[in-house]
């Protein structure tokens, strides 16, 4: 079946600190990936997204690779801020409607 | 624009109590999900719906009815409410037309305990 594993958190980096939050899925056929990111108190939000091999999502300095080699999809951001602390979800969606979510990656970044 | 609400956002009910969380989409979406997030344990799919009419069991289906009679709501029902479906409920939707798959948008989530 479909699943994501993610990396287990809490992380805690330093401000300015490069990031990387590792993510790896179990799927059948060609699945889109995504990120999705998780304030205080708040509902999901998208982050970024891949729906083939090799393509790159970015956005607000966050970037991931869809590797289908590696069945991999991991978030990388050079420099951390303060307001990056949240949790970060991996997800994926197949053909037949479900749309998985991995674990959650909480990040807490300090000045 | 409203996106995906839910109502209510907080909710304490008794073992045994029955209730209904509800979810409206305004975005003209066909599928619709329902999800628990328990405490460091991520999101779980408990029923999701690829359009009006059709409905599907998650991960976690157990103690739990939904039901898709319009394209804009999709109702998750506990029968008989037990301490271990307090969690935070999300309700979600999103646009899919053949393979093109739009992000999920989110309501604000429902917080249940179970007493």
């Amino acid at each position: 079946g479909n699943s994501v594993t993610q990396m287990e958190g809490p992380v805690t980096l330093s401000e300015e600190a490069f990031l990387t939050i590792n993510c790896t899925y179990t799927a059948t056929g060609y699945p889109s990936l995504f990120w999705y990111v998780q304030y205080p108190g708040e509902g999901l939000q998208l982050l970024l997204k891949a729906t083939k091999a090799d393509d790159k999502g970015s956005n607000k300095g966050f970037e991931a690779t869809y590797r289908k080699e590696t069945t991999s999809f991991h978030l990388e951001k050079g420099s951390v801020q303060v307001s990056d602390s949240a949790v970060y979800f991996c997800a994926l969606y197949n053909q037949g409607g479900k749309l998985i979510f991995g674990q959650g990656t909480e990040l807490s970044v300090k000045p | 624009n409203a996106g995906v609400t839910q109502t209510p956002k907080f909710r304490i009910l008794k073992i045994g109590q029955s209730m209904t969380l509800q979810c409206t989409q305004d975005m003209n979406h066909n599928y619709m999900y329902w999800y628990r997030q328990d405490p460091g344990m991520g999101l779980k799919l408990i029923y999701y719906s690829v359009g009006a009419g059709i409905t599907d069991k998650g991960e976690v289906p157990n103690g739990y009815n939904v039901s898709r009679s319009t394209t804009e709501d999709f109702p998750l029902r506990l029968e008989l409410a037990a301490p271990s479906q307090t969690s935070v409920y999300f309700c979600a939707s999103s646009y899919v037309r053949m393979t093109a798959y739009t992000e999920a948008f989110f309501g604000q989530g429902t917080r249940l305990t179970v007493v």
